[in-house]
């Protein structure tokens, strides 16, 4: 089993759309949490971090559910500028590992 | 931009070959991650290190191996190259210091192996 498992899409969205990410971990122990931003041929960016409390960065909202095991990201008002692929990233209780989702490809059609 | 810079940017070589990358971390990080994204997959962690020291692996082999200098630069050195080691290789730098260790990435080098 993976140790974070995402939806690989494609979303394709219209500009103004709400979207919502999902991403579930498989450590229960997992003590940090992560959305990251890659657009196409480049480096990953962090977007947010995910605190239990959940946690909003203007149109993005992280929320993270330790019983579930899962982590969302919801983006409301989709802007053309979001099309990339969204990572959800997991660090592990022990080994300093972080680990990668495969990532969600979002593409906001005009 | 994260201040965090790698080199080569590309680079090509033939199976057997042996590969040095470097980075250089953002200033004030004590730790740099190493990963390996193959097309279409997520990064994958080869490996950290935090003063001078490996400081956790993932699966990968030993001939991908290390080093981290007094600056904190580090190099990912990779023997024996086999075809499916082409991707790209980010390294990314991160504080100890910061509380949860986020991680800021460099741009990449794009490894192709024929």
């Amino acid at each position: 089993r993976k140790e974070v498992e995402q939806d690989p899409g494609p979303f394709n969205v219209p500009e103004g759309a709400t979207v919502a990410f999902n991403c579930t971990y498989s450590n229960s122990a997992s003590q940090s949490f992560f959305w990251y931003r890659q657009d196409c041929r480049k480096e990953p960016k962090l977007l947010m971090s995910v605190y239990s409390s959940g946690n909003e960065d203007g149109r993005f909202t992280a929320q993270l559910n330790r019983a579930s095991q899962y982590i969302s990201l919801l983006i409301r008002d989709s802007k053309l500028s979001d099309s990339a692929t969204y990572l959800c990233v997991v660090k592990g209780d022990t080994g300093n590992q972080f680990y990668f989702g495969t990532g969600t490809s979002l593409t906001v059609i005009p | 931009e994260t201040g965090v810079t790698q080199s080569p940017t590309h680079l090509i070589k033939t199976r057997g070959q042996q590969v040095t990358l470097r980075c250089s971390s953002q200033s004030g990080h004590n730790t740099v991650s190493w990963y390996q994204q193959a097309l279409g997959q997520g990064p994958q962690f080869i490996f950290q290190y935090y003063r001078e020291e490996e400081n956790g692996r993932g699966n990968f082999p030993p001939r991908f191996s290390g080093l981290q200098f007094p600056n904190y630069s580090s190099e990912l050195n990779v023997n024996a190259l086999e075809l499916d080691d082409s991707a790209l290789y980010l390294c990314a730098s991160s504080s100890k210091l910061a509380g949860a260790e986020t991680q800021y990435f460099g741009p990449g080098t794009r490894l192709l192996v024929l």
